[in-house]
């Protein structure tokens, strides 16, 4: 089975600091997504990567941005963390873009900002 | 940009009953998929069925079936015998299949239903 581990499942931060948000998957898959989800707007996709180095803007980046240094791991940076950006993070991953395949979604990272 | 509608916040129906999700989104493209994912409390996503835009005959997966209109651009979620284990949050999903285009690759979501299963 595909895995994708997000390593924080429960965050408090302050606000000003800077959050990592680690996601790995073990499936070779090329792409990978971070999204928020908050109570009556769904998920919003907030990065994705379809290759190592590569990233595109999802919907909602302001305030983000992210590093895949490596095809297995997507990191989701905030770099000066605010109340608003308290909310559940979801990674996920699929092995290509054009295609029906299945995306794989990791866990989630509650991340709050006091 | 492609949108995705799920009118219902919550839906409640009693086990062994069936219970229908709705949803309907917005495009311009022909070649595309619908998804419908479950997420229980443990708010791991679980993919639960799947649809590709050009099949007309709808998507089953034992209990779970689809009711596709591609003209209408609707897209619901029949539960049949419904057991606890069904509750959770559904989420409708979009994603193009068109290269090249906005959408292409990713996944937007509707807003999702919350469902209830009485014992």
């Amino acid at each position: 089975d595909v895995k994708v581990t997000q390593s924080s499942r429960y965050l408090v931060k302050r606000t000003g600091e800077k959050v990592f948000l680690e996601c790995v998957q073990d499936m070779d898959h090329e792409n990978m997504f971070w999204y928020r989800q908050d109570p009556g707007l769904g998920l919003r996709l907030i990065y994705f990567s379809y290759d190592v180095k590569m990233k595109e803007k999802g919907d909602i980046p302001e305030g983000y941005s992210v590093s895949r240094e490596k095809k297995e791991r997507f990191s989701l940076i905030l770099e000066s963390a605010s109340t608003n950006q308290t909310s559940m993070y979801l990674c996920a991953s699929s092995l290509s873009l054009g295609s029906g395949n299945t995306i794989y979604f990791g866990e989630g990272s509650w991340l709050t900002v006091v | 940009a492609q949108t995705v509608t799920q009118s219902q916040p919550e839906m409640s129906v009693q086990e062994a009953e069936t219970v229908t999700l709705s949803c309907t989104y917005d495009t311009s493209e022909s070649d595309y998929y619908l998804f419908w994912y479950k997420q229980p409390p443990s708010r791991q996503m679980i993919l639960v069925i799947r649809q590709e835009a050009y099949k007309q005959q709808n998507a089953t997966e034992n209990r779970f079936s689809v009711n596709f209109q591609k003209a209408a651009k609707s897209f619901s979620l029949k539960i049949s015998d419904s057991q606890l284990g069904d509750a959770a949050m559904y989420f409708c999903a979009y994603r193009s299949a068109s290269a090249g285009g906005t959408s292409y690759g990713k996944l937007t979501f509707g807003q999702g239903t919350i469902l209830t299963v009485h014992p």
